[in-house]
């Protein structure tokens, strides 16, 4: 257990709806990371907030887009959904500063979009 | 454009032997790599980094190879155990820069038979 919370763990829906994912960092953890995996591709960075404020961004979409609430937990928007937006969507979390520069991964939210 | 670069989608190796993985990257201003195993349906869990003054980095059975001339990593897992099968992605960030987000590679499928 990594200790950060991803729900919902699978999502069905269809072209053209809105959704969100929601993720809990660990305890302590001041940054948050998204990111997507599609059919065998690799993890692609989306976006990363820490302690409430964007970070860093990658290939996210104008149709995403995420926010940290004062809680530190953070939701990821997707809107006008289509097709090719089914993934899994990974969280992560991390302790900002000098250390091991490892990233803490949730479970995912697999997303299909019909 | 991938910067990170997993070139061997798949890989099997009898158990006890070593199993072999390979990465490359093309942005110089990579300092610091990581490996993630994946199981099905669990997030990415970290397993060894290692930071570009090195170029050998050991736990246990597990020891990652940096060759920054090259641009390439490799991890070596001795001996190779059945539960070590799963999905190795290997990850880079630029931390000179203030950046923790990793760029990831596509992964390499161990298989590693009994």
């Amino acid at each position: 257990d990594s200790g950060v919370t991803q729900t919902p763990k699978h999502l069905i829906t269809a072209t053209g709806q809105r959704v969100t994912l929601r993720c809990s960092p660990r305890s302590g953890d001041l940054s948050v990371y998204w990111y997507q995996q599609s059919l065998d591709q690799g993890l692609q960075f989306l976006i990363q907030y820490y302690n409430g404020e964007e970070r860093a961004k990658g290939n996210i979409l104008e149709r995403f887009s995420a926010q940290q609430f004062p809680d530190l937990h953070s939701e990821l928007n997707l809107s006008s959904l289509e097709l090719g937006d089914s993934a899994l969507y990974f969280c992560a979390s991390s302790v900002e500063g000098p250390g091991t520069g490892e990233l803490f991964f949730g479970e995912g939210s697999r997303l299909t979009v019909l | 454009d991938q910067q990170v670069k997993q070139n061997s989608p798949s890989l099997s190796v009898q158990e006890g032997r070593i199993s072999i993985l390979n990465c490359d990257y093309t942005n110089s201003m990579f300092d610091y790599f990581l490996w993630y195993k994946k199981y099905p349906a669990e997030g990415p869990t970290f397993l060894i980094s290692i930071s570009s003054i090195k170029d050998k980095n050991e736990d246990g059975r597990f020891t990652v190879f940096l060759n920054k001339s090259a641009k390439h990593l490799s991890l070596h897992i001795v001996p190779s155990q059945p539960g070590d099968s799963a999905v190795y992605f290997c990850a880079a960030s630029a931390r000179r820069t203030g950046a923790n987000n990793l760029f990831f590679g596509t992964g390499t499928r161990l298989t590693v038979i009994p």
